[in-house]
């Protein structure tokens, strides 16, 4: 078990639709995460939140919006994704961003 | 942005000692060193974070020599359940700063009977 909680823990989803990951932790950490992996590769960080507010877009392409509502949850919101788009996605938190990070065991995502 | 270099692959059998050696010749003053596991469809799980000479825990130990420009994580006496891949990370910016942080290729750490 993980102290980062990230549901679902798989989504399929056509190119059309619109759908959201969650991720929670009640570590009071301050610094939350998204971060995308591949098969064998490693992961590649997409957003990072300190104090509630975006600090790092990682050129992120638009149809991937984060969203950080409170200190505890952190959302990412999917639209139009593209076959490529298919990994794992993954939730991390720290108390500061060099500290070591939790992650959850993440969200598999597949688009049709 | 200080990018790491770590072996692809190592191999090891239980009981050995297996060392596990990152470099990262960019590395600034700010950076802290920090090694994370990972079994398959799981999210990486921290091992243990250093900044200079070294650091052991329960589970490894970490050496830095005084340049910094590389790293070696030590995990003593493997067994099969640590089969898996090790990342070396150098977290970029330090105090107030924020930083990028940034996975390397990582190592998969293969331990046979």
């Amino acid at each position: 078990d993980t102290e980062v909680t990230q549901t679902p823990k798989h989504l399929v989803m056509g190119m059309t639709n619109k759908k959201s990951l969650k991720c929670e932790q009640h570590m009071g950490h301050r610094a939350m995460y998204w971060y995308k992996q591949k098969a064998k590769k490693p992961p590649e960080l997409m957003f990072v939140y300190s104090y509630e507010k975006l600090s790092i877009n990682e050129s992120v392409p638009s149809r991937f919006s984060p969203e950080c509502p409170n200190s505890s949850l952190l959302n990412l919101h999917l639209h139009a994704l593209q076959p490529e788009d298919s990994a794992l996605y993954l939730c991390a938190s720290s108390t500061w961003p060099n500290q070591p990070q939790h992650f959850g065991d993440g969200t598999r995502l597949s688009i049709l | 942005l200080a990018k790491t270099t770590q072996p692809i692959s190592m191999d090891s059998y239980e009981g050995q000692e297996v060392n596990i050696t990152c470099s990262h010749n960019n590395i600034a003053t700010n950076d802290y060193i920090t090694w994370y596991q990972q079994f398959p469809s799981q999210g990486p799980r921290f091992i243990i974070q250093g900044y200079k000479t070294k650091v052991t825990n329960e589970v490894a130990s970490l050496f830095i020599p005084a340049d910094r420009k590389s790293s070696t994580l030590s995990l003593p006496r493997v067994s099969l359940s640590d089969t898996a891949v090790y990342y070396c990370l150098v977290a970029e910016g330090g105090g107030s700063t924020l930083g990028r942080l940034y996975f390397g290729r990582g190592t998969q750490l293969t331990v046979w009977p």
